[in-house]
């Protein structure tokens, strides 16, 4: 059965530190993988998608994650974080006609000054 | 704007009530869906469609009845609300393709049932 695990319930980081977001997938087909972030009160934005090609996809926010297969593995990451990055992020797994999306449990993410 | 509108933003019910959560799409996207979000389980899929008239389950479905009479609405109701039904509710849509493109989600409905 398919799944998506982010093993991180909440990570704290320094506002300008690096930021990476683990997220482990099981799913027997080809996988196309997504990452979505949540702002408080706000419904879900997509920072990026992968489908095939090149693993390391570049985002909307400055976000990349890179596509390990080796790994079931798609990390979300970003260079110098900022205080707006502070959300809630989540790793999905979809089926190739883009129905049925299947969701971590989300990351909190907070910034301290 | 296009985009997906979710009506009411918020509701409380009591325990034996029903209600409707709407769910509308200007986008002419065929596929739609319903989401809860609870918290440390992230979002699990309660019904979804593929086109109007066509309608299957998700992980969660049980108490909730959707029904898709055109391309651009999808309802979900609760027929007889219970406390477990208390959560954040997201409908979702996205193109049908030989690609996933993402889904857009609305802003949600958070329901409390008393």
């Amino acid at each position: 059965a398919q799944s998506v695990t982010q093993p991180d319930i909440h990570i704290t980081v320094s506002e300008g530190a690096s930021l990476e977001l683990r997220c482990n997938y099981s799913y027997g087909a080809t996988p196309y993988l997504f990452w979505y972030v949540q702002s408080p009160g706000q419904g879900l934005q997509l920072l990026l998608k992968y489908f095939s090609g090149d693993t390391l996809v570049q985002g909307i926010k400055g976000f990349e994650a890179e596509f390990k297969r080796s790994q079931s593995s798609f990390n979300l990451r970003k260079p110098s974080v900022h205080w707006s990055d502070a959300a809630e992020y989540f790793c999905a797994v979809g089926a190739h006609k883009g129905s049925e999306l299947i969701f971590g449990q989300g990351t909190e993410l907070s910034v301290k000054p | 704007n296009a985009g997906v509108t979710q009506t009411p933003k918020f509701q409380v019910l009591k325990t034996g009530q029903s209600m409707t959560l709407q769910c509308a799409q200007d986008m002419n996207h065929e596929y739609m869906s319903w989401y809860r979000q609870d918290p440390g389980m992230g979002l699990r899929l309660i019904h979804y469609s593929v086109g109007a008239g066509i309608t299957d389950q998700g992980e969660v479905p049980n108490g909730y009845n959707v029904s898709r009479s055109t391309t651009e609405d999808f309802p979900l109701r609760l027929l007889s609300a219970a406390p477990s039904q208390t959560s954040v509710y997201f409908c979702a849509s996205s193109r049908v393709g030989q690609s996933p493109y993402g889904y857009t989600f609305g802003s949600g409905t958070r329901l409390t049932v008393v």
